[in-house]
């Protein structure tokens, strides 16, 4: 797509439950990145892919969150048993070569946790 | 720990004038300082970034300040519109490889007439 594309756009939950967050990279980026933003801050490192391996898996918060991705394409991340301070937006970037320089992101999932 | 600490938090500048925001780092590994855009409910789009092999970088009314020995940088917009009005992130990495970014905390940007 001409784009990073990101569903849903909005998604409320009760808290306790699992939520699936999904990526679609630009074809053909080889690195994806997810991002979240919480009110009023900046964005927060979660994971890093390149193809279908994450060597980087060091700002995921707790063990409730996890990734993955299926090749060099969709990459969903879930985060199990949701809690009060999930609530934030959850950004996706991807990239055609390794390296911060072209980064695209998404428009992002806003979760809300009630 | 944060390491990327931007100034000021919300910034009102009025049409044509200059609006400056600041960043600091702490990790003198970084080397690589992007400033991304972001509108509301968009994601963050990169607007210009810099290396620390130059002190200044500049495209159109965007300039980048950086000074290495203070760990500084910033991001100038001459001739502030009202269309500039956006969230403003500054942050850092090592060029080096996949590297994260560090982002600030981010700076509100209003433009008035």
């Amino acid at each position: 797509g001409a784009g990073v594309s990101q569903s849903p756009s909005n998604k409320v939950t009760e808290k306790g439950k699992d939520v699936e967050l999904r990526c679609d990279p630009i074809s053909g980026h080889t690195a994806l990145y997810w991002y979240r933003q919480r009110l009023g801050q900046g964005l927060e490192f979660l994971i890093y892919f390149q193809g279908n391996s994450a060597p980087d898996k060091s700002g995921l918060p707790s063990d409730r969150f996890s990734a993955e991705r299926t090749g060099e394409s969709v990459s969903t991340l879930t985060i199990q048993r949701t809690q009060q301070e999930d609530s934030a937006v959850y950004l996706c970037a991807s990239s055609f070569e390794t390296g911060p320089l072209r980064y695209t992101f998404g428009s992002g999932t806003r979760l809300t946790v009630v | 720990q944060q390491q990327v600490k931007q100034s000021p938090q919300s910034l009102i500048v009025q049409k044509g004038g200059i609006s400056i925001i600041n960043c600091a780092y702490e990790n003198t590994a970084f080397d690589y300082f992007p400033w991304y855009q972001q509108f509301p409910g968009k994601g963050p789009a990169l607007l210009i970034a810099i290396r620390p092999d130059v002190s200044e970088k500049k495209e159109g009314r965007f300039t980048i300040s950086f000074n290495k020995s203070a760990k500084q940088f910033s991001l100038h917009i001459m001739d502030s519109q009202p269309g500039d009005s956006a969230t403003y992130f500054c942050a850092a990495s090592r060029d080096f490889g996949n590297e994260k970014l560090t982002f600030g905390t981010g700076t509100r940007l209003t433009i008035i007439p």
